[in-house]
């Protein structure tokens, strides 16, 4: 049964780095067949996608209006992949979910992570 | 603001049907098919009800459909049960460089 988990810490901050971790069982990252990514969901905003990865093809897809401050890593070893976001403020307070896509075009989620809420706070 | 436009609010008591909306642009509903619609309980992550505007994936019952006409695509919930109180989120494609747009959502109470 595929599990998606998001860790790391709830509290980041101003101007610093979030850093989280998506642990996926029950479905090898290498080699697969499906895109992966993050999508976040805070009270301004509503739902955003963050950015995404195939990781049989090596690539890596993010949302323009983060794309400079936004980096997706993978590691098939651990069955992880991980979301960097540079200089965070008050408007990247959101609860993050990781997701396994079954479409690029539209990004269709089907499978979420239960979603970590991070604060940026001083 | 989200890039797309949803009602913050729709009802309807059990056993009825009920519509919820949503707007986008020619660059993104009304451009592609790609448009989906997401679910949302309380404290759980949303659930992916519809995709490419009308396809339900394995286990959404029939009642939830979709349609799309030029830059607004609907989602209808028929015959509605208390289970689907919830909040719904349309999304869609916009292009090349942004893959996923989305609503700002509608909250949906079963009276």
């Amino acid at each position: 049964q595929l599990q998606l988990q998001e860790s790391g810490p709830g509290l980041v901050k101003p101007l610093e780095t979030l850093s989280l971790t998506c642990t996926v069982s029950g479905d090898p990252l290498s080699g697969s067949t499906y895109y992966w990514g993050w999508i976040r969901q805070s009270t301004g905003k509503g739902l955003e996608w963050i950015g995404t990865f195939f990781s049989s093809g090596g690539a890596f897809y993010y949302n323009p209006s983060l794309k400079s401050r936004v980096t997706i890593s993978v590691d098939t070893s651990k069955n992880q992949f991980s979301l960097t976001l540079t200089s965070v403020t008050a408007a990247d307070t959101a609860v993050y979910y990781c997701a396994r896509h079954f479409r690029i075009t539209g990004i269709f989620s089907d499978r979420w992570g239960q979603g970590t809420l991070v604060s940026v706070t001083s | 603001q989200s890039a797309l436009t949803q009602p913050p609010s729709a009802s309807g008591s059990p056993g009825q049907s009920v519509t919820i909306s949503c707007t986008g642009t020619s660059s993104d509903i009304g451009g592609y098919k790609f448009v989906s619609w997401y679910q949302q309980h309380p404290g759980e992550a949303p659930k992916l009800v519809l995709y490419e505007v009308a396809q339900r994936p394995s286990g959404v019952p029939e009642r939830f459909s979709g349609s799309r006409s030029g830059n607004t695509a609907s989602l209808t919930v028929s015959g509605l049960q208390a289970e689907d109180e919830a909040d719904y989120y349309c999304s869609a494609y916009a292009g090349s460089s942004n893959f996923a747009v989305f609503g700002g959502g509608t909250k949906l109470t079963v009276l």
